[in-house]
């Protein structure tokens, strides 16, 4: 039972290239989100996915389109990478009050 | 607007003995608090949770504090232990349905038990 998996661990890109971020859970939950990780700002909401289907707005959504391609899977995409989108990025499921954490992807943009 | 606020950016601790990690929130509609915990280059693991109809929750070694009308919320850890040195970080969200998991966090607080 592997829970949430996050692939790269480690990203670095240039300025204007793009990447997707995937992520899967392998535990049935619904709620799927995206997280970006700063210093000094603790984690903070990028997008959501309530259920298969829907995604939503969160926090800091600008510069991301996410896809809930199924129930598992949850993918982010930097269309044209900036600096300031350098972060480390988490993704997590929920099933109620409790979120599971994929251990991160630390993303570079040079 | 940092809503929910760590003004401890890190603690240090002698083994065995109490440590208490504070928060605070400005939020009047926050009414589920959590703390997560996070070792280096891993994700956060969910460690304990409240509910704004309650002031206190325990689970074995960690108890949380909810004092709605300070809007302040904090995690004591007893007996502290050197593997409890990790990265805390406080949350809130509006409870029920999908906003459970749409928490706002806190900067997180540095915790160091030393043996």
């Amino acid at each position: 039972n592997a829970g949430v998996t996050q692939t790269p661990k480690f990203q670095v890109l240039k300025t204007g290239q793009s990447m997707t971020l995937q992520c899967a859970q392998d535990m049935n939950h619904n709620s799927m989100y995206w997280y970006r990780q700063d210093p000094g700002m603790g984690l903070r909401l990028i997008y959501y996915s309530a259920s298969e289907g829907t995604t939503d707005k969160g926090e800091v959504p600008n510069g991301y389109n996410v896809s809930r391609l199924n129930k598992r899977e949850f993918s982010l995409r930097l269309e044209s990478a900036a600096p300031s989108q350098t972060s480390v990025y988490f993704c997590a499921s929920s099933h109620g009050e409790k979120l599971f954490f994929g251990s991160g992807t630390q993303l570079s943009v040079l | 607007d940092q809503q929910v606020k760590q003004n401890s950016p890190s603690l240090s601790v002698q083994e065995g003995r109490i440590s208490i990690l504070n928060c605070d929130y400005t939020n009047s509609m926050f009414d589920y608090f959590l703390w997560y915990k996070k070792y280096p280059a891993e994700g956060p693991t969910f460690l304990i949770s409240i509910s704004s109809i309650k002031d206190k929750n325990e689970d074995g070694r960690f108890t949380v504090f909810l004092n709605k009308s300070a809007k302040h919320l904090s995690l004591h850890i007893v007996p502290s232990q050197p593997g409890d040195s990790a990265v805390y970080f406080c949350a809130a969200s509006g409870a029920g349905g999908t906003s459970y998991g749409k928490l706002t966090f806190g900067q997180g607080t540095i915790l160091t038990v030393h043996p």
